[in-house]
């Protein structure tokens, strides 16, 4: 069965950078084709793909962050951490990490979510 | 980028209803279309991958067909959990794209 959790802080201020986590089970991101994603969503809004990284370390950003994203896996401990810089109150959204498992990829599995708020 | 556009944004149908979302991609995505469905508070949920292929585990009241740009999701016989926001999106080509999602909503 595969599992995600999202875990970081609840409230950061803007400019600060924003480190989140996402600890998984049921997969191995040394497995071939796997990948790690994240998804973020504001309140009440459509759903905004962010990063994405793969069992080989191959990485992808959107392109609109991609300046202020850093995406990296750590295979023994089954976590992949997104960090995000410059936080404004527009980044304020509930923030997913999801699996795929094959290419192109595909978001089978997704965790909980983190309501991430920016606000001074 | 590709755009995913959904239509409608939302809709008001009522139990036993039969009901279809269209989604149209700015570009030929093939079939790499993906549909989601969210209730309120709670993550996406994959129903359909390959723009016909069902997830495993989800009933067969949901279908999908469409390649290249114009895509449809079909929910038969609606029931009260049913009752959600719908997200397609392409995985063609990066950046992975998300339509702006249509709310099924009770009459």
């Amino acid at each position: 069965q595969i599992t995600l959790k999202e875990s970081g802080p609840t409230l950061v201020k803007p400019t600060q950078t924003l480190t989140l986590t996402c600890t998984f089970s049921g997969f191995s991101l040394r497995t071939r084709r796997v990948g790690v994603g994240w998804i973020r969503q504001p309140p009440g809004k459509a759903l905004e793909w962010l990063a994405l990284i793969y069992w080989d370390d191959d990485k992808r950003y959107s392109p609109s962050l991609k300046s202020r994203l850093s995406i990296t896996k750590d295979t023994s401990k089954n976590q992949v951490v997104l960090t995000m810089t410059n936080m404004d109150p527009v980044d304020t959204a509930t923030y997913y990490c999801a699996h795929s498992a094959v290419l192109p990829p595909r978001f089978d599995n997704w965790g909980q979510g983190t309501l991430v708020t920016v606000s001074s | 980028d590709i755009q995913m556009t959904q239509s409608p944004s939302s809709l008001s149908a009522s139990v036993g209803d039969r009901v279809t979302i269209t989604c149209r991609a700015s570009q030929d995505i093939s079939n790499y279309l993906a549909w989601f469905q969210q209730k309120p508070g709670k993550a996406p949920k994959s129903l359909i991958y390959a723009a016909s292929s069902l997830e495993s585990g989800v009933p067969s009241k949901f279908s999908g067909s469409g390649s290249g740009t114009e895509f449809t999701l079909s929910i038969s016989s609606l029931q009260p959990e049913d009752f959600a926001t719908y997200y397609c999106q392409q995985y063609n080509s990066y950046p992975l794209t998300f339509g702006g999602g249509t709310k099924v909503e009770i009459k």
